[in-house]
């Protein structure tokens, strides 16, 4: 059973226009998110994450909204740029046992140049 | 910086072979994963450990063991390797906050 799920298998933006990545979840006691980065032939990169106990967290480029009711987080990238052109997964943890995190299946973003 | 080496990129093995991927980390983490990717199904869990000889099962765990003799090393094998465990393999660490930190991932195939 996905507990955390990205609809949208993939995505295409302009370079220069917003990117909105969404990922849904199910289980209400997730009070971590995270975003991670991959490239082909990669492992992920950490990209940002936020606590449960805020609504947005920003770093340069990337903001991530966390709507707690609707149980749904979504990843902005403004500008996008051609270099962000990778497959960006969703991720939650609960505080159980490791911390593990439940991935959802990722998004491919390709930015036009 | 976080550092996550895994032993090989890319490795080739028969089917039948005993199979050892090695991941070690630097940062002195307590918790250490191994997942692997494929396609449409995204990161899904194998094992973890949460200290020195301690292991849990994850998601898949069949078909595959895992050892943590020290506490920088975790290793993944595959006792007997099939066709259906091609796939690339990520190993990831973390501490305290839950953020985990992924290897380069070794890509896997079993002919």
């Amino acid at each position: 059973d996905q507990q955390v799920k990205q609809n949208s298998p993939s995505l295409s933006v302009q370079e220069g226009r917003i990117s909105i990545l969404n990922c849904d979840y199910t289980n209400s006691m997730f009070d971590y998110f995270l975003w991670y980065k991959k490239y082909p032939a990669e492992g992920p990169t950490f990209l940002i994450s936020i606590s449960s106990i805020k609504d947005k967290n920003e770093d340069g480029r990337f903001t991530v909204f966390l709507n707690k009711s609707a149980k749904h987080l979504s990843l902005h990238i403004v500008p996008s740029q051609p270099g962000d052109s990778a497959v960006y997964f969703c991720a939650a943890s609960g505080q159980t046992g490791a911390n593990n995190l439940f991935f959802g299946t990722g998004t491919r973003l390709t930015v036009i140049p | 910086d976080v550092k996550v080496t895994q032993s090989s990129r890319y490795l080739v093995k028969r089917t039948g072979e005993k199979v050892f991927l090695e991941c070690v980390q630097d940062m002195d983490h307590e918790n250490m994963f191994w997942y692997r990717q494929d396609p449409g199904l995204g990161l899904r869990l194998i094992y973890f450990s949460y200290d020195v000889k301690m292991k849990e099962k994850g998601d898949i765990p069949e078909g595959y063991s895992v050892s943590r003799e020290k506490k920088e090393r975790f290793s993944l094998i595959l006792e007997s390797a099939s066709t259906n465990q091609t796939s690339m393999y990520l190993c990831a660490s973390s501490s305290v906050p839950r953020t985990q930190y992924f290897g380069p991932g070794t890509r896997l195939t079993v002919l």
